[in-house]
């Protein structure tokens, strides 16, 4: 069966400092990726998806970014974080079927 | 723009039916879909809908489409108090790879 994990659960950085989450699927091949912004506990902001590895389609511009480098790892990154970051970000996966499932989620607080 | 729009709250009593709307604006929807999310957690999966479908039954959930009016909602009949979350409304299209989501209902329980 199909699992997806995201790690860290969840996250304290201090302004400017930098963030990788990663997120990586099994038990599928070829999966669209996406990774989603929860801010204050409400509403989904799609952020990146991904239809293959290194093939990144960004849907707002913003200070993060996203990395596909192998089939079923999807990495979300910035440089420099800004308060306005915070949030719960979401990863989730579809394959063909246009069922999405979804991570358990990184609670990120940038302080 | 493809938007997707839900109620933000309803309190329903316990063994009551619960009755949650949605409606969208892109006529090409392909796939409409209900997720769950409990607190601090991902979403959920409940069910989805295919868009040449009017009525999808599943245990406690009925899922309605009213095409037409481009109009969906969830019923959750004998609520409980696990029901108790935030409950989002998707669309999905074959033009493109992205689920829209709406910004979801908060259901709350009353004893």
């Amino acid at each position: 069966s199909q699992t997806i994990h995201q790690w860290p659960a969840t996250l304290v950085q201090p302004v400017g400092s930098p963030l990788s989450l990663e997120c990586t699927v099994e038990g599928t091949s070829n999966p669209n990726l996406y990774w989603y912004r929860q801010a204050a506990g409400r509403g989904l902001q799609l952020l990146f998806y991904s239809v293959g590895i290194g093939q990144i389609s960004s849907e707002v511009p913003q200070n993060l970014s996203a990395s596909r480098p192998q089939d079923r790892q999807f990495i979300l990154s910035s440089k420099k974080l800004l308060l306005s970051d915070s949030g719960f970000y979401l990863c989730a996966w579809t394959s063909g079927s246009y069922e999405q499932y979804f991570g358990p989620g990184t609670r990120l607080t940038v302080t | 723009g493809e938007d997707v729009e839900q109620s933000l709250f309803l309190s329903v009593r316990e063994g009551d039916s619960s009755v949650i709307n949605c409606t969208y604006t892109d006529s090409s929807s392909t796939y409409l879909y209900w997720y769950k999310q409990e607190p601090g957690a991902g979403l959920q999966l409940l069910t989805y809908i295919f868009s040449n479908m009017d009525m999808k039954q599943d245990q406690r959930l009925t899922v309605l489409l009213n095409k037409k009016d481009k109009h969906l909602s969830l019923r959750i009949a004998d609520t409980q108090t696990g029901d108790s979350a935030i409950y989002f409304c998707a669309e999905t299209s074959n033009r493109d790879d992205k689920i829209i989501f709406g910004k979801g209902t908060r259901l709350h329980i009353l004893p």
